[in-house]
C-alpha cells in the first residue's frame, strides 16, 4: 500500500488564485511528521512546510498553509495568491515515527503550472 | 550559512564504469541522507548517517553501491559497475536531528549511464 498518495498528477491554476494540492497518508504510528517540498525544473528540493502529528494547529509559512485533517489522514497544501514562480513539482512526504526517525517517504508529486 | 552542496552536478558514464559522488552537508548538521529520484517519481531513500555511522540502508542499495562519511562531515556515494538502470538523480540531504528534524536537500547529481 502507498504510504503517501498524491492523486493530482498535474494542475493548472490562474495567477493570483489560491490552489490546494492534495495529499493523503497511511501510517499506524501515532507519532509522525508531514512535509511539503517544492522541486523546480532546476531539480533542487526546497522545503516548504512541516506539520507534526501532535501539533494542534495547522502549520503556516507565508503563503503556504497545511490543511491537516488527522482523522482523514489528509495533509493538503494550500498556496494563497499563486505566482508564476510557484510553477514546479510539489511533493508531500512523511516521517514515520518521532523526531529522530530516519528516512522520509515521498509521494509521486503534483506538477503545478501557473498561467499568467 | 551555505546549504547542502553536491559534486558533480552531472555525470555521464559508460556502462560498467565506477562513479563517485560527493555531498557536503550544512555545517552543523550531524545527519546525512542519500536518496535516488527517477523521472516522474518522488525521491526514494537509500541510506542515512548519524555523524560517521551508517545507521540504515535501503534494500535499494545493492552491493554495487557503497556510501561513506569518514569524518562525520562530507559523504561519498560510489556506484561500481554502473548499469543503465542506475541512471537517476542522486540527492543528498542533511538535518540537525532536533525539533522537526527537517531534511534540507542539495541540488543533486544527475547520472546518465550510456
Amino acid at each position: 500500500a502507498q504510504k503517501i498518495t498524491q492523486t493530482q498528477p498535474g494542475m493548472f491554476v490562474q495567477e493570483k488564485e489560491a490552489v490546494t494540492l492534495d495529499c493523503t497518508y497511511d501510517t499506524s504510528d501515532p507519532s509522525y511528521g508531514l512535509f511539503w517540498y517544492k522541486q523546480p525544473s532546476s531539480g533542487e528540493m526546497i522545503f516548504l512546510i512541516y506539520q507534526g502529528s501532535y501539533d494542534q494547529q495547522n502549520a503556516t509559512e507565508g503563503r503556504y498553509s497545511l490543511n491537516f485533517q488527522k482523522a482523514r489522514k489528509s495533509a493538503n497544501l494550500v498556496i494563497s495568491a499563486s505566482q508564476l514562480g510557484d510553477s514546479a513539482m510539489y511533493f508531500c512526504a512523511m516521517r514515520e515515527g518521532p523526531v529522530g526517525a530516519s528516512k522520509i517517504i515521498f509521494g509521486s508529486g503534483t506538477r503545478l503550472s501557473i498561467r499568467p | 550559512d551555505t546549504g547542502v552542496s553536491q559534486d558533480p552536478r552531472h555525470k555521464i558514464t559508460k556502462r560498467g564504469q565506477n562513479v563517485t559522488f560527493r555531498c557536503d552537508p550544512i555545517s552543523e548538521h550531524n545527519r546525512l541522507y542519500w536518496y535516488r529520484q527517477t523521472l516522474g517519481q518522488g525521491p526514494e531513500f537509500l541510506t542515512y548517517f548519524q555523524n560517521e555511522a551508517q545507521l540504515e540502508k535501503s534494500r535499494l542499495l545493492s552491493d554495487r553501491f557503497s556510501a561513506e562519511r569518514p569524518k562525520g562531515s562530507f559523504s561519498t556515494l560510489e556506484i561500481q559497475r554502473t548499469e543503465q538502470g542506475d541512471s537517476a538523480m542522486y540527492l543528498c540531504a542533511s538535518s540537525l536531528g532536533l525539533e522537526t528534524d527537517t531534511q534540507y536537500f542539495g541540488p543533486g547529481t544527475r547520472l546518465t549511464v550510456l
